[in-house]
């Protein structure tokens, strides 16, 4: 099945620091969403991304679409320690007749006030 | 006020017994999904459902069974049959475009399960 490379694993960063994290893949999507999920609590939609190229913001966050269709990352600037939360890309391509995200296996962020 | 719900939000089961899990959806979305989380681990998918009475197995089904009776509504039944229950379940719903193309994902708050 489609595969999704996500890094880092984890980062453990200062208050104030920007954050960059990313995803890539070895097929093509069509789709790219970015999630933050608290301990204990479902993923929340951070941004969502449909254009390769594309490139969005929300707040602090910005994210763009890989030219290339098996890329995207996010940055997070000047991290505050509400940003703690595993984070988690997905990407879907319905051309492939599957209808359903795929999830990388997240980034953890640790942020020191 | 919209949004998905998942109940419990914490289930007790013994070993060899199966275990309903609930998930409602107020959006009108199309599609709804169930997904498993273990610890430190990212999400699988487990099955999903693009419209009423159809559904498709995802990359996990192996020990579930779902159904798509009405649209705001997919409960995941965990049967005894699931080698290892244990887990955090998470529902998702979202729109499909005509298109094609999904709309954006939202999740529940999940249900964490423990069989003993």
């Amino acid at each position: 099945g489609q595969q999704l490379n996500q890094s880092p694993q984890s980062m453990f960063i200062q208050e104030g620091e920007d954050v960059s994290m990313n995803c890539t893949s070895s097929s093509i999507f069509n789709t790219w969403l970015w999630y933050k999920q608290d301990p204990g609590e479902g993923p929340v939609l951070l941004i969502a991304l449909y254009k390769a190229g594309e490139l969005t913001s929300n707040g602090r966050l910005t994210a763009q679409f890989g030219i290339t269709r098996k890329d995207s990352f996010l940055n997070i600037s000047a991290s505050i320690p509400s940003d703690v939360g595993i984070y988690f890309c997905a990407g879907l391509n319905m051309d492939t007749g599957r209808r359903a995200l795929t999830f990388g296996s997240g980034t953890r962020l640790q942020v020191q006030p | 006020d919209g949004g998905i719900t998942q109940s419990p939000k914490y289930l007790f089961r013994k070993e060899g017994q199966n275990v309903t899990l609930s998930c409602e959806q107020n959006l009108n979305h199309d599609a709804m999904y169930w997904y498993r989380q273990d610890p430190g681990q990212g999400l699988r998918l487990i099955y999903y459902s693009q419209i009423v009475n159809d559904f498709q197995k995802g990359d996990i089904a192996e020990g579930y069974s779902v159904s798509r009776e009405k649209k705001e509504s997919f409960p995941l039944t965990v049967t005894s049959a699931q080698k290892n229950p244990t887990a955090f379940y998470l529902c998702a719903s979202s729109i499909v475009w005509t298109s094609g193309r999904l709309r954006e994902q939202y999740f529940g708050p999940g249900t964490r399960l423990t069989v003993t």
